[in-house]
């Protein structure tokens, strides 16, 4: 069964610089979400979007901002990079809440984003 | 807001052994998903299992099963037959339940490492 993609899976920045993280949720989900796990932590929810509208907002940074595209892809944009922003960055979907797994999230493997 | 607690950070089992990992989460909602996410080594997450607020059923896939408690808040995931590949990080986590699209991010605890000795 097809599954959440990201990409880039590794990406190693400086200090000050940009960086795009991109995820392609499951086919026929509507709804995407944006987490970051810090060395261990549990994941922090960052943002979601449902049909291309943003749906709930967690502890995003300002400098970071997200969007969901006519294709349902997002795009999360980080600037202004810190140390501190070094973290696994997961992407999930879900689909509509109709069905057993309506509202389920499903997780892709995550960008390892490293911040010198 | 929500919060979820998960207060073993750590056990270990033998193989082939039951083991029952603790949640307990408290929110104002009535309707709500709950879910058991198993974070291996890889650090990929994984669905172990999902629960609606509003079924008394409890939710059981294979070897996973859950006591899910409502009135007293409490959500644990009994792990039967356990087996090497089960060793992983365990995380409980809230969810919030819309009737139409979208929804809130999850809420998870701080996790319990799972070990299985063989």
């Amino acid at each position: 069964a097809a599954g959440v993609i990201q990409s880039p899976r590794h990406l190693i920045k400086e200090k000050r610089e940009t960086a795009t993280l991109k995820c392609y949720p499951i086919p026929r989900h509507d709804t995407v979400y944006w987490y970051q796990q810090g060395p261990g932590q549990d994941p922090q929810f960052l943002i979601s979007f449902y049909e291309k509208m943003q749906s709930d907002k967690g502890s995003i940074p300002d400098r970071f901002s997200a969007q969901q595209f006519s294709d349902y892809h997002s795009e999360l944009n980080m600037s202004s990079l810190e140390l501190g922003d070094s973290a696994l960055y997961f992407c999930a979907s879900s689909s509509p809440p109709r069905g057993l797994a309506g509202h389920t999230q499903y997780f892709g493997p995550g960008t390892r984003l490293t911040v010198l | 807001a929500q919060t979820v607690t998960q207060s073993q950070p750590e056990m270990s089992v033998q193989e082939a052994e039951t083991v029952t990992l603790s949640c307990t989460y408290d929110t104002s909602e009535n309707n709500y998903y709950l879910f058991w996410y198993k974070q291996p080594p890889s650090r990929q997450m994984i669905l172990v299992i999902r629960q609606e607020a509003y079924k008394q059923q409890n939710a059981t896939e294979n070897r996973f099963s859950v006591n899910f408690q409502k009135a007293a808040k409490s959500f644990s995931l009994k792990i039967s037959d356990s087996q090497l590949g089960d060793t992983a990080m365990y995380f409980c986590a809230f969810m919030k339940r819309y009737s139409g699209g979208g929804a809130d991010g999850l809420t998870f605890g701080k996790g319990t490492h799972l070990i299985i000795q063989p």
